[in-house]
């Protein structure tokens, strides 16, 4: 069972314009999320995260969105650039198992020039 | 600032073989992750350990599979023996209480 869901596998978008990313998640109990950015043959890198109790989280081109009653989170990037190209994975933490991550399936960026 | 340091990169090893994977997680960090990434099932957890002792090894996918944390620098992950379906990258990542999971490079594992 797929708690954590990232629908689109691949999105290109060109470089200067915003690049948006989804994730649904299915778990009341998560409570901290996080998105991680993830380049080939390199670990996943932490970008952004943002708690339950925001809606809102911004650093610097970065945004992430929490919608709690759709259970959806979303990451803009703005402007995009082509260093922005990577895997992109939605990870979300449980109130009950401490630093426990649950990541969902990734979203491949191409940023084109 | 050293990162999470796995060992070896690249493993290539015949069937039925012995793999151990090394990790050496971020100092001062107390959780110590062991993921498995493969095209078919993504980034899966398979088991954590916080201050050395394992937490959850629901993930484990066999009894093939086992993991270990001797102390807070070091941790292995062995699959005895090894099969063709274990191929895959495995990464350890190392956390400190509820902040955000630090990730290795990981090894690229290829069971012939």
């Amino acid at each position: 069972d797929q708690q954590v869901k990232q629908n689109s596998p691949s999105l290109s978008v060109q470089e200067g314009r915003i690049s948006i990313l989804n994730c649904d998640y299915t778990n009341s109990m998560f409570d901290y999320f996080l998105w991680y950015k993830k380049y080939p043959a390199e670990g996943p890198t932490f970008l952004i995260s943002i708690s339950s109790i925001k809606d809102k989280n911004e650093d610097g081109r970065f945004t992430v969105f929490l919608n709690k009653s759709a259970k959806h989170l979303s990451l803009h990037i703005v402007p995009s650039q082509p260093g922005d190209s990577a895997v992109y994975f939605c990870a979300a933490m449980d109130t009950g198992t401490a630093s426990k991550l649950t990541f969902g399936t990734g979203t491949r960026l191409q940023v084109t020039l | 600032d050293a990162g999470v340091i796995q060992s070896p990169r690249h493993e290539v090893t015949e069937m039925g073989q012995e793999v151990t994977l090394r990790c050496k997680p971020i100092s001062g960090h107390d959780y110590l992750f062991w993921y498995r990434q493969t095209m078919m099932r993504g980034l899966e957890l398979l088991i954590y350990f916080n201050n050395n002792v394992p937490i959850d090894d629901s993930g484990m996918p066999e009894d093939r599979f086992s993991a270990k944390m001797p102390n807070a620098s070091f941790s292995t992950l062995k699959i005895q023996p090894s099969e063709p379906r274990d191929s895959a990258v495995y990464f350890c990542a190392s956390s400190y209480r509820r902040q955000p999971q630090h990730f290795g490079d990981g090894t690229r594992l290829s069971i012939l």
